[in-house]
């Protein structure tokens, strides 16, 4: 099945600044890429997602990049801000056999942005 | 208003009780989903349901089932078989199955085994 692995798991930035998330995942058969991000206490919540037949996407502060050949996406935020800090989840699916139907998700990385 | 819930917020069991997470979504999704999640780590995929009366293991489905027999609800047993229940379960629905579409998360239920 699908595994990813998501890098770093702890991200401190001050405001203002850029904040970079990277995935990896195994199963090439994979085609959909979210990232949500949740908040203490909370449910997560999709930010943005981007499909296998796309190489980047942009949403105002935040785009997401994917390389299929090397199997790794990225989610990107730009100028930072307190509340951007949260507790932030990529996941891989599409794939066929036993991936068909799931969502995998990365450990997720903690975002702290400092004022 | 249109999403999905979950009760209890705060739930307590004692061992070897069996305990229901409920999850409702009136958002007319398919698919349904359970997932646990511990600190520090991701999300698991419990059981999840394409459509209504079926359903299918995920990852870490020992020790816990579930039934889909209405398609706007889909209840979790956590039974007494399951070694360490204590985590934060959520439920979450897609408008279709197959994986790639977006998941809507509800609040989660902490349950904490006493």
């Amino acid at each position: 099945g699908e595994n990813v692995e998501q890098h770093p798991s702890t991200l401190s930035v001050q405001e203002g600044d850029s904040a970079v998330i990277k995935c990896t995942y195994s199963d090439s058969a994979s085609n959909y890429f979210p990232w949500y991000k949740q908040e203490l206490g909370k449910g997560p919540q999709l930010i943005i997602d981007i499909r296998s037949n796309v190489g980047e996407k942009k949403d105002q502060r935040i785009a997401v990049t994917l390389n299929k050949t090397a199997k790794h996406f990225s989610l990107h935020i730009t100028e930072t801000q307190p509340e951007d800090s949260a507790v932030y989840f990529c996941a891989a699916s599409g794939g066929g056999g036993t991936s068909y139907g799931k969502l995998t998700f990365g450990q997720g990385t903690i975002l702290t942005v400092h004022p | 208003d249109g999403g999905i819930t979950q009760s209890p917020k705060y739930l307590f069991r004692k061992e070897g009780q069996n305990v229901t997470l409920s999850c409702e979504q009136n958002l007319n999704h398919d698919a349904m989903y359970w997932y646990r999640q511990d600190p520090g780590q991701g999300l698991r995929l419990i059981y999840y349901s394409q459509i209504v009366n079926d359903f299918q293991k995920g990852d870490i489905a020992e020790g816990y089932s579930v039934s889909r027999e209405k398609k706007e609800s889909f209840p979790l047993t956590v039974t007494s078989a399951q070694k360490n229940p204590t985590a934060f379960y959520l439920c979450a629905s897609s408008i279709f199955g197959g994986g790639n579409n977006e998941q809507f998360f509800g609040p989660g239920t902490r349950l904490t085994v006493l």
